[in-house]
């Protein structure tokens, strides 16, 4: 199975900071990576797809980027409504694999 | 409004059985491939099985092959999850979820159900 790793594990930050994640998987997986958001007692919602795609109704402060083995997500400016845990995603092949998660704190 | 809804999730004694259910509503519900992910306690997210829209392609992770079955009905826009031999480690929130076309992306999500395996 393709391992994906997510770094920091955690951050801390204020609104209006720009924040980047970072996702690394084990092996290639070109451009089959996606980008989930999770708050506290809900589900995961979309946010990225094939690495840069932005979801339908996702606000464009979020963006992705990276092929091969290193992906980022950047929160280009941070609304408190982003405090969130992220998840990436490899889509690349079977078993389709996550990331341990980046929660996103509050500074 | 598209959506899902899972039902059945509940407390169970180790080596038993539940039944999930996800009610979908507001799209095609046959021409998708649906999943099954959950998530322990405190912990991420990992794919459970996956089904492809006329049930002819399904597979499991390794941790629930031989125990979890998969099925839907496409007449009553279900998916379902039959669990058996449970163990303490399956105790999660067990989400339903759409597939985006010919990718393993899940872009619609229930609000998941919670299963509890403990005696």
């Amino acid at each position: 199975d393709i391992q994906m790793t997510q770094s920091p594990s955690s951050v801390s930050a204020s609104v209006g900071d720009r924040v980047t994640i970072t996702c690394r998987a084990s092996q290639g997986i070109s451009s089959w990576l996606a980008w989930y958001q999770q708050k506290p007692g809900k589900a995961p919602k979309l946010l990225i797809y094939a690495a840069s795609s932005l979801q339908s109704g996702v606000p464009s402060r979020f963006s992705g980027s990276g092929s091969g083995t290193d992906f980022t997500l950047t929160i280009s400016s941070l609304q408190p409504e982003d405090f969130a845990t992220y998840y990436c995603q490899q889509a690349n092949s079977f078993p389709s694999t996550f990331g341990q998660g980046t929660r996103l704190e509050i500074k | 409004e598209v959506q899902l809804v899972e039902s059945g999730g509940g407390l169970v004694k180790p080596g038993g059985s539940l039944r999930l259910s996800c009610a979908a509503s507001g799209f095609t519900f046959s021409s998708y491939s649906m999943n099954w992910v959950r998530q322990a306690p405190g912990k991420g997210l990992e794919w459970v099985s996956s089904i492809s829209s006329s049930s002819s392609y399904i597979y499991y992770a390794d941790s629930v092959k031989g125990r979890f079955t998969i099925s839907r009905d496409n007449a009553k826009n279900s998916l379902y999850l039959q669990m058996n031999s449970l163990r303490a480690e399956d105790t999660a929130v067990y989400y339903c979820a759409r597939e985006m076309a010919r990718t393993y992306y899940m872009d619609v999500w229930g609000k998941g159900t919670t299963v509890t395996v403990s005696s």
